[in-house]
């Protein structure tokens, strides 16, 4: 199976603050990986496929970036409405598997 | 407007069969490429994958669960139902099913999920 890492596990932050995130792989998964944040008692939502697509519809403050093992989502300019947790996922090959979430809090 | 709605009850009690159904709209299991599947995350905890099952009936299961489901569609009623059997109290968990197209592309709509309690 691949591992998927995500770091740090809790990140504190502010309004405004850009923050980065990462997601490490135990292989090279090209950029079959996505992005999504889960706010408390809900559904997790898409924020980001293939590594770096936006999905339809998504803030363009939300970014991603890289490709084989090691990825970054970045959120530059902090809403009130982003503090979730942020979990990675790779869909290379099955079994799917996802990181163990980025916690963002005030 | 495309929506997945999973049902299933609430508690059942250790070594039990659970039956989840996803009923969904917008969007066919007959469409090639379409596929929905099952997640799973326990309270507290990160996100696990189950099951998946696409429009030519392909099926793929979690390894570690393999033994313990079953995937099935019926696509006159727009459902898929996953079975998972000698149910554990480590199993109680918020259950979501999902939608996906084959290959790289993400689960991109959500059901609002379903939370499963294992309990005597």
């Amino acid at each position: 199976d691949i591992q998927l890492t995500q770091s740090p596990s809790f990140l504190a932050a502010s309004v405004g603050d850009r923050v980065t995130m990462t997601c490490r792989a135990s292989q090279g998964i090209g950029t079959a990986l996505a992005w999504y944040q889960q706010k408390p008692g809900k559904a997790p939502k898409l924020l980001i496929y293939g590594a770096s697509t936006l999905q339809h519809g998504g803030p363009s403050r939300f970014s991603g970036s890289g490709s084989g093992t090691e990825f970054t989502l970045t959120l530059s300019g902090l809403q009130p409405e982003d503090f979730a947790t942020y979990y990675c996922h790779q869909l290379n090959s099955y079994p799917w598997t996802f990181g163990q979430g980025t916690r963002v809090e005030i | 407007q495309i929506t997945l709605k999973e049902s299933s009850p609430t508690l059942v009690k250790p070594t039990q069969t659970l039956t989840l159904t996803c009923t969904f709209s917008g969007f066919s299991l007959t469409t090639r490429g379409v596929g929905v599947g099952w997640i799973r995350q326990p309270p507290g905890k990160a996100l696990e994958w189950l099951a998946v099952v696409y429009w030519d009936d392909d099926k793929q299961y979690s390894p570690s669960l393999k033994n313990r489901l079953t995937i099935t569609k019926d696509t006159s009623k727009n459902q898929v139902v996953l079975t998972m059997t000698n149910m554990d109290p480590g199993d109680t968990a918020t259950y979501y099913c999902v939608r996906k197209y084959t290959g790289y592309y993400p689960l991109d709509y959500w059901g609002e999920g379903t939370l499963v309690t294992v309990s005597s």
